[in-house]
């Protein structure tokens, strides 16, 4: 299995533009987590999802933020528009319910 | 809202001794897991300890888990220069899984 793979890799942008970040989990695992790393806060968990349903998004952290997951194989997590703070690392996982999570390589973001 | 704590925050070791690291959560869970990041990467999942469990080994790595005191640790025996990383714990409760902050080990030659 090629593990969770995370697109783009690395995005720098203008303020006030539209960053989409795609994830596609392994095969098989129902649960997907998106996650944000920086210095100051670690590592945050935005949104988890189980077999495609929101389950919690208490993490996201305002109406600029969106996630979805259409289908079992794909989910994109969308910040509009886009602020300096929001540069971060952004971390898309999967696993199956209860067990080891598997994480991406990550999407290096930069907000400028 | 953070779950777990990882303690020390950095560790400087010499190349050959053993490291630990401790890792306090504040709420009963279903289990805990340890990863590794090393710069610039994703997190690399090490071993996960479910509740019902004390301890467990796997090859130079040791965790223990005790839940009457809501901490874990892990040990790294022997370490090598390649073990330099940040390693975090993350507690799973009604699967939701959440990280501490890490803890940043360096591995002294």
């Amino acid at each position: 299995d090629a593990g969770v793979i995370q697109s783009p890799r690395h995005e720098v942008t203008e303020m006030g533009q539209e960053v989409t970040l795609r994830c596609k989990p392994i095969s098989g695992h129902n649960s997907l987590f998106w996650y944000r790393q920086t210095m100051m806060r670690g590592l945050e968990l935005l949104i988890y999802f189980n077999n495609n349903v929101p389950i919690d998004d208490s993490g996201m952290p305002e109406d600029r933020f969106s996630a979805k997951m259409p289908n079992a194989s794909f989910s994109t997590l969308k910040i509009q528009p886009s602020e300096p703070r929001d540069s971060a690392v952004y971390f898309c996982a999967s696993s199956f319910p209860g067990n080891t999570i598997y994480f991406g390589e990550g999407s290096w973001l930069t907000v400028v | 809202s953070q779950q777990g704590e990882e303690d020390p925050q950095a560790l400087s070791i010499q190349e050959g001794e053993n490291a630990t690291m401790n890792c306090s959560y504040k709420t009963s869970i279903n289990n805990l897991q340890w990863y590794r990041q090393n710069s610039g990467r994703g997190l690399v999942h090490l071993i996960l300890i479910r509740s019902n469990e004390r301890e467990k080994h796997s090859g130079r790595l040791r965790v223990t888990l005790d839940t009457s005191k809501k901490s874990s640790s892990l040990l790294i025996t022997a370490s090598r220069a390649a073990d330099t990383a940040s390693y975090f714990c993350a507690t799973d409760r009604d699967d939701k899984i959440i990280f501490g902050k890490g803890t940043r080990l360096h591995i002294l030659p």
